[in-house]
């Protein structure tokens, strides 16, 4: 079946600095790209959808500054996590529909 | 706006015992409805779905679900758990734009 391959799986970063998720289709074309964010005991949370060639559509209170999403090909969707804070810690998961999900990836700012 | 609560935070159960997990939401317009499972370390797994038709939907690895429109309910169950269904469940409904909307998740954990 189709595959979603996310990369880091777990990043630890400095205050300020930023950070870059990638999402990577394997086998298949993603036209879109949609991007969850998993707080601890919480539910996921939609932030923004994906669109190769075209802007990113947040959600509302999501920063589009602040998470600069990119779908620069028909198999790859990036997230960056610009400048970022103890508070951007979380788990962020991509997903090509509602079948096929990347692994997730766990930030940690410090 | 679509919402999805999961009534069971946290299920501790025996090998062999029956599960059922709770899962309400509210959306006005063509739901439709998933189950999810997270095993530890693990990517979310879609379990069963439900689109239209037969609202008692089977799923994976023994998983079932009922839709109750007139109860906005789409309740997930096993009638016999194993130790390997430990895992996170979620509920989630979705949008004809292929959104999703989580429920907070159950954490099930099955005792040997």
């Amino acid at each position: 079946g189709a595959v979603v391959s996310q990369h880091p799986s777990r990043v630890i970063c400095k205050s300020g600095t930023s950070v870059k998720i990638e999402c990577r289709s394997l086998d298949f074309q993603a036209t879109t790209m949609f991007w969850y964010r998993q707080f601890p005991k919480k539910s996921l949370m939609l932030m923004a959808t994906s669109n190769e060639g075209s802007k990113a559509t947040y959600e509302q209170g999501v920063e589009k500054d602040k998470f600069l999403i990119n779908h620069a090909s028909l198999t790859l969707s990036t997230l960056t996590v610009t400048s970022a804070h103890p508070e951007d810690s979380s788990f962020y998961i991509c997903s090509a529909d509602r079948e096929t999900f990347g692994s997730g990836t766990r930030l940690t700012v410090v | 706006a679509q919402s999805v609560s999961q009534h069971n935070h946290h299920v501790i159960l025996s090998e062999a015992a029956s599960l059922e997990l709770g899962c309400n939401y509210s959306y006005g317009g063509t739901v439709n409805l998933f189950w999810y499972v997270q095993y530890p370390g693990q990517h979310l797994q879609l379990l069963l779905k439900y689109f239209s038709g037969d609202p008692l939907v089977k799923g994976i690895k023994g998983f079932e679900a009922e839709f109750i429109k007139s109860k906005f309910s789409f309740n997930l169950r096993k009638p016999s758990v194993q130790w390997s269904d430990t895992a996170e469940y979620f509920c989630a409904v979705g949008s004809n734009d292929y959104k999703l909307s989580f429920g907070a998740g159950t954490t099930v954990t099955v005792r040997a």
